[in-house]
């Protein structure tokens, strides 16, 4: 039973506009969550990450928002740039806890 | 620093085969962790290490062994390689938790493995 999922396996979405990728999980004890971006043939990267005490984090273009009683949370990309295709996770942790849980990804295409 | 690197990049084994993983990083963390990657499953954990001479199981642990000798190296051994292990492997690391506490790994960049 995956506790976190990401529904959508793929996106597409042209330059300039925004790009939202979604992530909901099932366990109530997660604290903390991130996200994640790979390239082809290379390691997940850190992109942007969110404590549960708060419902939204900003860094430049990227902004997550962590919905709590939904159990829910989105990555927002604005504006998008094709250099932002790839696959995106996101990820979850207990507090405190020593491991991460990954949804399954979902690959975002930006068109030129 | 070169961060997390792993060896080999690409392997190809039969079935019934054996063969090491090797992860090693330069950052000095405490944690490391070894994942697989599979279409649509996103990563899961096969083990993982809290330190020196520790190792611990993961989501998906059967099949593989883990030896943390020295802090900075984390091996994965496949003992009896089987189809079913054909995958991409990752390692991670993480700093020990402390203050400003981060749940952040730094990923290698993947071996490739295919078992026929």
């Amino acid at each position: 039973d995956q506790q976190v999922k990401q529904n959508s396996p793929s996106l597409s979405v042209q330059e300039g506009r925004i790009s939202i990728l979604n992530c909901d999980y099932t366990n109530s004890m997660f604290d903390y969550f991130l996200w994640y971006k790979k390239y082809p043939a290379e390691g997940p990267t850190f992109l942007i990450s969110i404590s549960s005490i708060k419902d939204k984090n900003e860094d430049g273009r990227f902004t997550v928002f962590l919905n709590k009683s939904a159990k829910h949370l989105s990555l927002h990309i604005v504006p998008s740039q094709p250099g932002d295709s790839a696959v995106y996770f996101c990820a979850a942790s207990l507090k405190a806890g020593n491991m991460l849980t990954f949804g399954g990804g979902t690959r975002l295409m930006v068109k030129p | 620093n070169a961060g997390v690197t792993q060896t080999p990049k690409f392997r190809v084994l039969k079935t019934g085969q054996s063969m090491t993983l090797l992860c090693a990083q330069d950052m000095n963390h405490e944690y490391m962790y070894w994942y697989r990657q599979d279409p649509g499953m996103g990563l899961r954990l096969i083990h993982y290490s809290v330190g020196e001479g520790t190792t611990a199981k993961g989501e998906v642990p059967d099949g593989y062994n883990v030896s943390r000798l020295k802090k900075q190296n984390f091996l994965l051994g496949l003992e009896s390689a089987a189809p079913s292990q054909t995958s991409v492997y990752f390692c991670a690391s993480r700093n020990q938790p402390g203050t400003g506490y981060s749940y952040e790994q730094y990923f290698g960049p993947g071996t490739r493995l295919t078992v026929t």
